[in-house]
Parts: structure tokens; C-alpha cells; sequence
């Protein structure tokens, strides 16, 4: 079976420091692609970045970054220089193969940011 | 000027009522899609149209009924609500093949509570 897994229910940090969001998968398609939604509690969900499975580097946005480690499967979220409105639910997806939209998703990691 | 609109955001009613949430986009995307979060946080794709042409049906139960007038706009339509129908409904777009990553474009969402 294919899935995604986040396995921090919650995370802190300190505003200014970075912090690490995990998300691991299992597939065996050799296609795919990872992506990261921000939850706010105002309920929209924003897209944050994309890794594709053939991508060569690390995808970076801004302040977010892409810990694409093939190998092992994970795709772990990096956040530099947290923010308080940072604070915010964060979800890990997949999409395999080639069916475009078709996102699963993991279960999400609560950050909470503090001053 | 909102890309992905929903209507209603909030819907409150009896069981064994039937609903309709309404959505529409306005980025020229060939793809829309309806997505279910439970109370848990958990986001799980339901429907998926091409050009208003159904191209994935999670499983749903038959109560539900999508519709898609035209690629601009797609329909949720629930009959004989049921407790377990509560949670937020996003609708959400994406551009059709053709190198695009698959990101999804969500709506604010529709949170459905059935007493």
C-alpha cells in the first residue's frame, strides 16, 4: 500500500530559529511528486513547495526548503528563521504517477512558534 | 479576486437533509476537485473532473453527487445527510498535463455541521 507519514503530531520552536517537519512515504513508482500545504487556523490551505521525484537539487522557497532524500524516502520540511505566523498546521502530500491533482496526504504537523 | 470560490463557507443542517456546495474558478484550469478534512485534520480526495468529465471517485458513497456544468465550475451535491458527513469540503483546481507540477489551488472551504 502507498502512503505518506508525519509522524510529529505537534511541534515548538522559538521564533528565529529553524525548524524540521518530517514526512516520509512508501511507494514504488519510480514517479511522483511531494508537496507541502500550510494550514493556518483560518482553515485555507496555502502551497508551500514541490519535489519531483526526478528533481536533481533540494527545492527551496523563500524560507522553506525540501530535504529530499530519496533513498530513504523522506521529504522533510525545513523552516529558517521561524516566524510567529508560522504557527499553523503543516501537511505533507504525494501524488503518484502521473494523475496530476491526485494528492495523498499525511496528518498533518501542528507548529506553534513562541516569542 | 478570489481564483477559488466555494459557496456556502458554512452550512448547518438536519440529517437526513440534502445540501449543495457550490465552487468555482476563475485561473482557466482544466481540473477541479473535491476534497473531504475530518474532524481529525485528515484531507482525503473524493472527486476528480477534467473538463467536466469525472476521472476519479474515491469510493464515495452514492449520496454524493458531483457536477460539473462547465470546467469553470464544479458542484457538490449531498443527499440524505448523515453525522458523518460534518467536516470541511475544499474544493480545489489544478492546470491540465503538460509539465505542471499537479500543485492544487484550494478554495476557503465549506465547513458542513449536521445535527
Amino acid at each position: 500500500a502507498q502512503k505518506i507519514t508525519q509522524t510529529q503530531p505537534g511541534m515548538f520552536v522559538q521564533e528565529k530559529e529553524a525548524v524540521t517537519l518530517d514526512c516520509t512515504y512508501d511507494t514504488s513508482d519510480p514517479s511522483y511528486g511531494l508537496f507541502w500545504y500550510k494550514q493556518p487556523s483560518s482553515g485555507e490551505m496555502i502551497f508551500l513547495i514541490y519535489q519531483g521525484s526526478y528533481d536533481q537539487q533540494n527545492a527551496t522557497e523563500g524560507r522553506y526548503s525540501l530535504n529530499f532524500q530519496k533513498a530513504r524516502k523522506s521529504a522533510n520540511l525545513v523552516i529558517s528563521a521561524s516566524q510567529l505566523g508560522d504557527s499553523a498546521m503543516y501537511f505533507c502530500a504525494i501524488r503518484w504517477g502521473s494523475t496530476l491533482g491526485r494528492l495523498y496526504f499525511g496528518r498533518g504537523t501542528q507548529l506553534t512558534v513562541w516569542p | 479576486d478570489t481564483a477559488v470560490s466555494q459557496t456556502p463557507k458554512y452550512l448547518v443542517t438536519q440529517m437526513g437533509n440534502d445540501k449543495s456546495i457550490k465552487c468555482e474558478q476563475n485561473l482557466g484550469h482544466d481540473t477541479m476537485y473535491w476534497y473531504k478534512q475530518d474532524s481529525k485534520k485528515f484531507l482525503k480526495i473524493m472527486f476528480s473532473y477534467n473538463n467536466k468529465e469525472l476521472i476519479i471517485n474515491e469510493t464515495v458513497p452514492n449520496r454524493f453527487s458531483p457536477k460539473s456544468p462547465d470546467k469553470a465550475h464544479l458542484n457538490l451535491h449531498i443527499n440524505s445527510l448523515e453525522l458523518g458527513d460534518s467536516a470541511v469540503y475544499f474544493c480545489a483546481s489544478s492546470p491540465g498535463a503538460g509539465g505542471n507540477t499537479g500543485e492544487l489551488f484550494f478554495g476557503e472551504g465549506s465547513r458542513l455541521t449536521v445535527l
